[in-house]
């Protein structure tokens, strides 16, 4: 069983908008850092947003500062990242992991797939 | 931000012989609190990362004891004393010491 399931992944023109889901079982969510992490076709592995478990501290890598938020609902254990102003360069499966220890991400989904393409 | 360095980029290794990667950060990876954030994880053809070791050397719950993590400040090394098929993989270190978190460019194992 995965305890995490990505959703929303698509196809996107450039400049558009796409608000990605990660919904959690199996784990104490409310306690959990999240992060959410990519990777391109045929690439290696970015990380791209990380979340404390309250909510109350975010942390972006510099490429999507601006243009992508993550947030969470815990009382739907659920992840989000709302990723705007889409560029072809954020084409990439989009992971969510539970991080528990700065980038120690033990759990992680399936991966959803955003391509951004006119 | 802190590079992050891998080699080699590509692994070809016999089975049942060891395999060794390299993992050099541009930075100190060692924390004022005693940790050192340096973390191996492994992607096997068409499934999500998988994490082996995290901090230098704690292996996962599972995790074969054939594989051992080692190093300090920027130097680290990923080990596997014998190769088996169900490693073949792409295996990448990560940091996340400083921010933002950075992971190396993966080596590809592969079955001589």
């Amino acid at each position: 069983e995965v305890p995490l399931v990505e959703s929303g992944g698509g196809l996107v023109q450039p400049g558009g908008s796409l608000r990605l889901s990660c919904a959690v079982s199996g784990f104490t969510f409310s306690s959990s850092w999240m992060s959410w992490v990519r990777q391109a076709p045929g690439r290696g592995l970015e990380w791209v947003a990380l979340i404390k478990y309250d909510g109350s501290q975010e942390y972006y890598v510099d490429s999507v500062k601006g243009r992508f938020t993550i947030s969470r609902d815990n009382t739907k254990n659920s992840l989000y990242l709302q990723m705007n102003s889409l560029r072809a360069e954020d084409t990439a499966v989009y992971y969510c992991a539970r991080d528990p220890d700065w980038g120690a991400m033990d759990y992680w989904g399936q991966g959803t797939l955003v391509t951004v393409s006119s | 931000d802190v590079v992050v360095t891998q080699s080699p980029l590509s692994l070809p290794v016999t089975l049942g012989q060891p395999a060794s990667i390299s993992c050099r950060s541009s930075q100190s990876l060692e924390h004022s609190d005693g940790n050192t954030y340096l973390h191996w994880f492994q992607q096997r053809p068409g499934q999500s990362p998988r994490r082996l070791i995290y901090k230098v050397s704690n292996r996962d719950s599972g995790v074969p004891d054939r594989f051992s993590g080692s190093g300090s400040g920027t130097e680290f090394t990923l080990k596997i004393s014998r190769v088996e098929a169900e490693d073949v993989g792409v295996y990448y270190c990560m940091q996340g010491r400083h921010w933002p978190f950075t992971f190396g460019q993966g080596t590809k194992l592969e079955i001589k």
